[in-house]
């Protein structure tokens, strides 16, 4: 079945580190791929998305490319920042006769130290 | 424009007692589903609907019921509450591609 997997964390990094988080999918045909945050005591935001292979979706210096040939959505951020500390989420859409869901890989918890 | 709201926050219940959650969205979305957080397992889909009178399962239904009497409103009921349903629960909506969620309900069950 549809399914997402990324690396376990928890990830800590310094103030201005590159951080990557892998992420990659098993699906049939070609799903939108989503990269969500939530920061502590809320609930998910969407951070950025891509709808077809080679999509480079961006948002707040993250950027992550929907790769078709890997099955990978990897999320990057050049710089990151105390205000980044939070869980990511990966998750492809999977569209439904009405609708669609989102299925989910477990989160991956970010720390960044100052 | 609030989105899509949800009460309570915290609840705490003994086993083998019923509650509502409560989930609202003031977008107008036809789309609404309901999904538990559980750590190192992501979001798993409970139910969702797809308009008013319209209900189906998704992955992790068992213990849980859903109506959807408006197009705002998706309450979300625990018939009888058992330990392993301690989790935080989110209620999403989406019109389009985009799924938009609630603050979550954080629920415990001794």
């Amino acid at each position: 079945g549809d399914s997402v997997t990324q690396m376990e964390g928890p990830v800590t990094l310094s103030e201005e580190a590159f951080l990557t988080i892998n992420c990659t999918y098993t699906a049939t045909g070609y799903p939108s791929l989503f990269w969500y945050v939530q920061y502590p005591g809320e609930g998910l935001q969407l951070l950025l998305k891509a709808t077809k292979a080679d999509d480079k979706g961006s948002n707040k210096g993250f950027e992550a490319t929907y790769r078709k040939e890997t099955t990978s959505f990897h999320l990057e951020k050049g710089s990151v920042q105390v205000s980044d500390s939070a869980v990511y989420f990966c998750a492809l859409r999977i569209s439904m006769e009405y609708g669609n869901k989102l299925v989910f890989g477990a989160g991956t918890i970010l720390r960044v130290k100052s | 424009n609030a989105g899509v709201t949800q009460t309570p926050k915290f609840q705490v219940l003994k086993t083998g007692q019923s509650m509502t959650l409560q989930c609202a969205q003031d977008m107008n979305h036809e789309y609404m589903s309901w999904y538990r957080q559980d750590p190192g397992m992501g979001l798993r889909l409970i139910h969702y609907s797809v308009g008013a009178g319209i209900t189906d399962q998704g992955e992790v239904p068992n213990g849980y019921n859903v109506s959807r009497s408006t197009t705002e409103d998706f309450p979300l009921r625990l018939l009888s509450a058992a330990p392993s349903q301690t989790s935080v629960y989110f209620c999403a909506s989406h019109q389009g591609i985009e799924q938009f969620f609630g603050p979550g309900t954080r629920l415990t069950v001794l």
